[in-house]
């Protein structure tokens, strides 16, 4: 089973690029969710969906746009980097019901 | 609003004694409650889950979480350490009456175990 798979693992970009942080599961899971790591803040919800369709804001949505057209699929979207997104982006999955999140391996974003 | 305290940056214990990781919560309703662990360079792991019933709950690994309501707190417990518990751990609450599908994160207490 592949899980939760996201890519790339890691990407520099440059302050004012663009850029797509792909997630994709295999799990049949309704909900996915993203999340940026950083040191002392712990995990921070950026935007979530329960379902294809469906998306909401979380905690730090600001500078990021996602969309849900397929159950598989969760792309989180930067559209103009700034160096305050630099972190390591975490997806995360799970089944309505079960409560139990499963994580991607995650992606490190640099912002120069 | 949810939210979730991990009072402890860094909790060092020696292989073999019993260890503690705490959490506390605020949620307006009655909580759903979680520790997930996460090792070097590694996503996130499920260690175990509070949603209703007993307030003693086990997970993988060994590990066990006691809910206290009136204490408002989930704290992650083990009876001895070993070495290769040494990880960073996450306290996550979720709050099912509030009309939102939100996991809320502490910020991590890394345990350190002593050989």
């Amino acid at each position: 089973n592949a899980g939760v798979t996201q890519t790339p693992k890691f990407q520099v970009l440059k302050t004012g690029q663009s850029m797509t942080l792909q997630c994709a599961q295999d799990m049949n899971h309704e909900y996915m969710s993203w999340y940026r790591q950083d040191p002392g803040m712990g995990l921070r919800l950026i935007h979530y969906s329960v379902g294809a369709g469906i998306t909401d804001q979380g905690e730090v949505p600001n500078g990021y746009n996602v969309s849900r057209s397929t159950t598989e699929d969760f792309p989180l979207r930067l559209l103009s980097a700034a160096p305050s997104q630099t972190s390591v982006y975490f997806c995360a999955s799970s089944s309505r019901g079960d409560e139990k999140l499963f994580f991607g391996s995650g992606t490190q974003l640099s912002v120069l | 609003a949810q939210s979730v305290a991990q009072p402890e940056d860094q909790v060092n214990v020696a292989e073999g004694n019993p260890l503690t990781v705490k959490c506390t919560y605020s949620v307006s309703g009655n909580p759903y409650l979680f520790w997930y662990v996460q090792y070097p360079n590694r996503g996130l792991q499920f260690l175990l889950k509070y949603i209703t019933g007993d307030n003693l709950v086990k997970g993988s690994y060994g590990f066990e979480a006691e809910f206290n309501k009136s204490q408002t707190s989930f704290h992650l417990k083990k009876p001895s350490a070993l070495v290769s518990d040494s990880a960073l751990y996450f306290c996550a609450v979720r709050d099912p009456t509030s009309g939102t599908y939100k996991y809320i994160f502490g910020t991590g207490t890394r345990l350190k175990v002593l050989a």
